[in-house]
């Protein structure tokens, strides 16, 4: 069984330009969460989506969006990327909206802003 | 608000030596709970998870965990270390809900020596 996917695996970027990385979850998963790893920040929530809708979002500003397709793969969009976007973005998958049901993740985008 | 503390940032350990990992929650319900392993340039893996029931729960590569609820604690053992363990280790706690996310503590890096 294929896991998590995640891609490109790096890239960079310049300040003020836009990102978009892409995110195909397991298999019979519907539930697709996004995730920033951030030095000295730690793993911060970004947004869930589930059956196509965003059901929840973390404390981060509007430039970061996405969207779930129907095939329930994922693309997450930074606007007006700043320095402090660096990180590693993870995606991770779990069955249809069960709360609480273990999250299966990728090996993540690094993302670099220079 | 729910809370994960890990209270060690970095542990050395020889091989074939034991291990225990610390993991402190604040959460109002029951929680649910997960530990997770991160190698270098890698997303992460789960380990293993509590839910309910047995306390003593045990998952991959010889890891168990032990849910404490008067101590607010899942701390994570295994009985002898191996080199490739070295790595760092995430424990979380299931916001479940309408949120669904998960809160994850700041990490331990796990160095093995020879």
């Amino acid at each position: 069984e294929a896991g998590v996917t995640q891609s490109p695996t790096h890239l960079i970027k310049t300040r003020g330009q836009q990102a978009t990385l892409r995110c195909s979850p397991i298999s019979g998963h519907t539930s697709v969460y996004w995730y920033q790893q951030a030095l000295g920040l730690g793993l911060q929530f970004l947004l869930w989506y589930d059956e196509g809708e965003e059901r929840n979002r973390g404390n981060f500003p509007p430039r970061f969006s996405g969207r779930q397709f129907p095939n329930y793969s994922s693309e997450l969009n930074v606007n007006a990327l700043e320095l402090e976007d660096s990180a590693l973005y993870l995606c991770a998958s779990s069955p249809q909206g069960i709360s609480n049901q273990p999250q299966h993740f990728g090996d993540g985008t690094r993302l670099s802003i220079l | 608000a729910q809370s994960v503390t890990q209270p060690d940032i970095h542990i050395t350990v020889s091989e074939g030596a034991s291990l225990e990992l610390r993991c402190n929650y604040s959460y109002g319900a029951t929680p649910y709970l997960f530990w997770y392993v991160q190698s270098p340039g890698q997303g992460l893996q789960l380990l293993l998870k509590y839910f309910s029931g047995d306390t003593l729960v045990q998952g991959i590569k010889g890891f168990e965990a032990e849910f404490k609820r008067s101590q607010s604690s899942f701390n994570l053992r295994k009985p002898s270390v191996h080199w490739s363990d070295a790595a760092e280790y995430f424990c979380a706690v299931g916001d479940g809900g309408a949120t669904n996310k998960l809160i994850f503590g700041t990490g331990t890096l796990l160095a093995v020596q020879p």
